[in-house]
């Protein structure tokens, strides 16, 4: 089935160091999103991408789908030690009785204060 | 602003036994999933629901499980014989239609002794 790798799988930084993160397919998608988890939550959407090449900002937050349609990655600006989660992202393919997502295997984000 | 809501937060359950998860989507909402997160790993697509069907499932979703839409508003997940590899934290997601983002609930976190 498709799989998204996403790296790094751990990122421990400095408050007000910026963060880079990316995924990659094997396969093709037709949209990148970028989820935050905090512990004990759901995942809450920060960023949805649709087109190739679309670089979008959400704040801190840029990504960018890849013009391959098999990459994307997620920068964060500026970190905060709210900025602490994991970090996944997922990719929808074409078609599908429902569209569903599939997501990757998450960045986890620690930010000293 | 509207969400999805899940109970219980935690169930602790005797191997074997039958466990039901319930979600209530997002009142406008026609497009129903369940994903599936075991503790440190990704988050995991098991079984979308449309139109009062199942539409795509998972490996995962073998014939211990099952869904259903009761009434206009729930949406549940029954596990029949809980096996202990079922600990995981479930999610319930909705979507107004196709091309709709998810919204997540914040999980269920089911403990199978």
């Amino acid at each position: 089935g498709q799989q998204l790798n996403q790296s790094p799988q751990s990122m421990f930084i400095q408050e007000g160091e910026d963060v880079s993160m990316n995924c990659t397919s094997s396969s093709i998608f037709n949209t990148w999103l970028w989820y935050k988890q905090e512990p004990g939550e759901g995942p809450v959407l920060l960023i949805a991408l649709y087109k190739a090449g679309e670089l979008t900002s959400n704040g801190r937050l840029t990504a960018q789908f890849g013009i391959t349609r098999k990459d994307s990655f997620l920068n964060i600006s500026a970190s905060i030690p709210s900025d602490v989660g994991i970090y996944f992202c997922a990719g929808r393919g074409y078609g599908g009785a429902t569209n569903k997502l599939i997501f990757g295997t998450g960045t986890l984000l620690a930010v000293q204060p | 602003e509207p969400e999805v809501t899940q109970t219980p937060s935690h169930q602790v359950t005797q191997m074997g036994q039958e466990v039901i998860l319930r979600c209530v989507p997002i009142s406008n909402h026609l497009y129903f999933y369940w994903y599936r997160q075991i503790l440190g790993q990704k988050v995991e697509f098991l079984v979308s629901f449309y139109n009062n069907e199942i539409s795509e499932k998972s490996e995962i979703f073998d014939d211990q499980f099952s869904v259903e839409r009761p009434d206009g508003s729930n949406f549940t997940l029954k596990i029949r014989s809980t096996k202990l590899e079922d600990s995981a934290m479930y999610f319930c997601a909705s979507k107004t239609d196709y091309t709709g983002e998810l919204f997540f609930g914040e999980g269920s976190r089911l403990t199978v002794l």
